[in-house]
């Protein structure tokens, strides 16, 4: 079975702060990962993907893989209300190019 | 960027009526779509991957029956629930990549099917 896993939380961090979320997942044959954030009714919104071990940064945004420990992570600097929503991490599997998810952070960045 | 157009963004039917639902790739063309299923404060399903020209791959316990999937086009790929009931009752996201490989999945709006 190939799983995704996140803490669902919710997260909360006030204005300003950073947001770490986390996951792991247990194909080590996933090269590739995915974070999505989604609004509640509204469908995911891509924020980054990552394939190399180390850091990606993207504005306010880092996405960490550490492919020996099976584990993505995201930093949010600098939170906003307006990043209250939930975050998905999602793994790709080769066979047939299929993105699993995991099931998903909610965070809340209180003013 | 790329674009993934999904309608309707809202259905309501009747038990035992058929739904579909059409996702369209607006400015790029998909050989493969991916269709998901995702319950209140759940995450997202996959239930199928829709192949152009060819029969689509439902994941494992998802009834082939029940969900009727169809890739005529490059472009446009239409998931049929046929049969509805309140079970079925769901938000239903289409998806698809521009290119092959590892890129990322642009996702259409959804569509929140309520059955009664």
């Amino acid at each position: 079975q190939k799983e995704v896993e996140q803490n669902s939380g919710p997260l909360s961090v006030p204005e300003g702060a950073i947001a770490s979320l986390n996951c792991t997942y247990s194909d080590r044959g996933s090269q590739s990962f995915f974070w999505y954030r989604q609004y509640s009714g509204k469908s995911p919104e891509l924020i980054m993907f990552i394939y190399s071990n180390g850091d990606k940064e993207d504005g306010r945004f880092t996405a960490q893989l550490n492919k020996a420990s099976q584990y993505v992570s995201l930093l949010i600097r600098d939170s906003q209300p307006s990043d209250s929503a939930t975050y998905l991490c999602a793994a790709l599997y080769n066979q047939g190019g299929k993105l699993i998810f995991g099931q998903g952070t909610e965070l809340s960045v209180k003013p | 960027g790329a674009v993934v157009s999904q309608h309707p963004s809202r259905v309501i039917c009747k038990s035992g009526t058929s739904v579909k639902i059409e996702c369209r790739s607006l400015d790029f063309q998909a050989t493969t779509m991916f269709w998901y299923r995702q319950f209140p404060k759940k995450s997202l399903m996959l239930m199928a991957t829709s192949n152009e020209g060819s029969k689509a791959t439902y994941e494992q316990g998802v009834e082939k029956d029940k969900f009727l999937i169809n890739h005529a086009s490059l472009t446009l790929s239409t998931l049929t629930v046929t049969s509805a009931h309140p079970e079925d009752s769901s938000f239903y996201i289409c998806s698809a990549r521009v290119g092959e490989g590892d890129s990322p999945l642009h996702f259409g709006n959804g569509t929140r099917l309520t059955v009664t």
